[in-house]
């Protein structure tokens, strides 16, 4: 299975400021059809997980441009910059390229 | 507006069984692979079953192969999750997911807890 480490555990930000989050596959995750199927989800409190980012960097519909991915291969990362308060959750990354799909460990985004 | 409304949870004993369902709405739901995604409580997400829009294929996490069975009724817009066996490592939140091979779109997922 793809394990998919995801660095800090935690981060505390303050209102306004930039993030960046770490994620990491144990093998690289360019499908055999040339896309790399790496997506970025945030869980808010009490609330279900949802799609930010898809295929490394495309932002999903209504997400704002603040968030931002970038990486290839192994490596990947999500930004976000101006944090604002609706930003505050556990952020997954997860990878469709293989079989079973399988999530990071997640990072929790906290306010500083 | 695309909606995935999970049911059929609740608390069970070992060993037992349960099914659960995903209504889906807001979209040509034939058209789109699903999948099951479960988390324990105060634990991350894992992914644990797929199944193509067709039924054609269905794929399971080792951790429920050979226990829980996927399934759909694309006549009434409906997924499924068969558990049987069920032990105390599955005591999680199901959330049912549209989208392959990402989830753009998720229920408010449907509790299940094992315990005797």
């Amino acid at each position: 299975d793809v394990v998919m480490t995801q660095t800090p555990v935690s981060l505390s930000v303050s209102l306004g400021g930039q993030v960046s989050i770490s994620c990491r596959s144990s093998q690289s995750l360019v499908h055999n059809n040339g896309n790399t199927y790496l997506s970025w989800y945030l869980q808010k409190p009490g609330q279900s997980p949802q799609l930010l980012i898809y295929k490394v960097s495309n932002r999903f519909s209504g997400i704002s441009d603040r968030f931002s991915g970038s990486g290839s291969g192994t490596d990947f990362t999500l930004k976000i910059s101006r944090v604002e308060p609706d930003d505050l959750g556990v952020y997954y990354c997860g990878q469709g390229t293989q079989y079973p799909y399988t999530f990071g460990a997640g990072t929790k985004l906290e306010l500083k | 507006e695309v909606q995935l409304v999970e049911s059929g949870g609740g608390l069970v004993k070992p060993g037992s069984s349960l099914k659960l369902s995903c209504v889906a709405s807001g979209f040509t739901f034939s058209s789109y692979g699903m999948h099951w995604i479960r988390q324990a409580p105060k634990k991350g997400l894992e992914w644990i079953a797929l199944i193509y829009y067709d039924s054609s294929n269905k794929y399971y996490a080792d951790s429920v192969k050979g226990r829980f069975t996927i399934s759909r009724d694309n006549s009434k817009n409906t997924l499924y999750l068969e558990m049987n066996s069920l032990r105390s490592e599955d005591t999680a939140m199901y959330y049912c997911a549209k989208g392959v091979p990402y989830f753009d779109y998720w229920g408010q997922g449907v509790m299940v807890t094992v315990s005797s």
